[in-house]
């Protein structure tokens, strides 16, 4: 148990176009959802805590205008990046903690490529 | 402040040899500890956790970790490596208060030689 997906798995898109990302929790349900962007050969970086059914709470520096999330249920989170520059280009990574527990389990991820 | 830190940015080891992750974290009274395994690519798999109870934790892959209260360590061992484990190792721990957000250590390369 404790499966999270992403989809898409990669996308490539042009400069100033949104491109939306979904994370799910499949077989569990998640009350709160994580949403991580990673550069090459670093460490994981926290963009926002999304929990469901109220707005997302956005770690220092991340513009949350730029970075839409929307946690409309207890399995499904979207990041979407608005206007996205070649700046915006890397790995996103969402994570999800079933109701009540302290664990994260991972999404596989999604290589944004923004030309 | 909390932290949470990767001594190792890379380590190399023969298939076959033992390895031991190390990370050294500050938490507050009740550690929640993590470790996570990425392969090139991929998004995280838990490899181990620690919350409270048996010290001696076993993980997935073939790995085990202690938590040393007094070394402030949880740090996973495998007796014997398999060219598989190539990967991206990370620690992590909660952050302060009751967010559940982690703080991740810079991570660990292993490379795995034949």
């Amino acid at each position: 148990g404790a499966v999270v997906s992403q989809h898409p798995s990669r996308v490539i898109c042009k400069s100033g176009t949104s491109v939306k990302i979904e994370c799910r929790s499949l077989d569990f349900q998640a009350t709160t959802m994580f949403w991580y962007r990673q550069f090459p050969k670093k460490s994981l970086m926290l963009m926002a805590t999304s929990n469901e059914g109220s707005k997302a709470t956005y770690e220092q520096g991340v513009e949350k205008d730029k970075f839409l999330i929307n946690h409309a249920s207890l399995t499904l989170s979207t990041l979407t990046v608005t206007s996205a520059h070649p700046e915006d280009s890397s790995f996103y990574i969402c994570s999800a903690t079933r109701t009540g527990q302290e664990t994260q389990y991972f999404g596989p991820g999604t290589r944004l490529l923004v030309l | 402040a909390q932290s949470v830190t990767q001594p190792d940015i890379h380590i190399t080891v023969s298939e076959g040899a033992s390895l031991e992750l190390r990370c050294n974290y500050s938490y507050g009274a009740t550690p929640y500890l993590f470790w996570y395994v990425q392969s090139p690519g991929q998004g995280l798999q838990l490899l181990l956790k620690y919350f409270s109870g048996d010290t001696l934790v076993q993980g997935i892959k073939g790995f085990e970790a202690e938590f040393k209260r007094s070394q402030s360590s949880f740090n996973p061992r495998k007796p014997s490596v398999h060219w598989s484990d190539a990967a991206e190792y990370f620690c992590a721990s909660h952050g302060s208060g009751n967010t559940g957000k982690l703080i991740f250590g810079q991570g660990t390369t292993l490379q795995v030689k034949p």
